[in-house]
């Protein structure tokens, strides 16, 4: 059984302040490394998908590292806003045709 | 135009009941996807579908299968239907020729089962 953990589970910031949360999974049979951000009463949006060991991506004030040989993997917004309220969830593959294995979230709260 | 569609919406049936809950893309996506949303909002995979392999999560009882008519639609078909059968579904597809999860998933808008 895969065991993808998020930390923390909810977290409440100001809004312009920048914020991080993470996502550990197991550092074996790894290929990649997917966020998804989550609105309520909305569909699961992919915001990106990381393979190599170093891997840093970057989406507007949102950006992503990764380490596959420790297992983790940092999600920053920089100068938060109230449309990034959302539920934010990481998601492991290690390879195959087997879909992903999802974290339970971290629920992100901007308060104006 | 929806990139991933589901219908219904909403599905309230009841116990010991067949249903199905249809999923289209129109991406030119090689693989399909099926998600439960559990009472913990928590996202788990049942089915991963292309056109060469079916691969079903172990925990999935054998009430539920995928039937894919065609590459652009993977429905859900769920056999007498349980209480705890109750949860939101969603579908997903990505690009995945090679088989292996390199490239995004496009969710659906999901599909609220209600079983009374």
């Amino acid at each position: 059984i895969l065991n993808v953990e998020q930390s923390p589970q909810s977290l409440h910031v100001q809004e312009g302040d920048s914020t991080n949360f993470t996502c550990s999974f197991p550092s074996s049979n790894f290929y990649a490394l997917h966020w998804y951000r989550w609105e309520t009463a909305k569909s699961p949006e992919a915001l990106f998908v990381m393979t190599l060991n170093g891997d840093e991506k970057k989406k507007g004030r949102i950006s992503a590292t990764l380490n596959t040989k420790e297992g983790y993997s940092y999600l920053y917004i920089k100068g938060s806003q109230p449309e990034d309220s959302a539920t934010y969830l990481c998601a492991f593959s290690g390879g195959g045709a087997d879909g992903l294995t999802f974290g339970k979230g971290t629920h992100l709260i901007i308060q104006p | 135009d929806t990139a991933v569609s589901q219908t219904p919406k909403y599905l309230v049936t009841q116990m010991g009941n067949d249903k199905s809950i249809k999923c289209e893309q129109n991406l030119g996506h090689d693989t399909m996807y099926w998600y439960k949303q559990d009472s913990k909002k928590f996202l788990k995979i049942m089915f991963s579908y292309n056109n060469k392999e079916l691969i079903i999560n172990e925990t999935v009882p054998n009430r539920f299968s995928p039937k894919s008519p065609d590459k652009a639609h993977l429905n859900l078909h769920i056999n007498s239907l349980e209480l705890g059968d109750s949860a939101v579904y969603f579908c997903a597809s990505s690009q995945e020729s090679s088989g292996l999860a390199f490239l995004e998933q496009f969710f659906g808008p999901g599909t609220r089962l209600t079983v009374l």
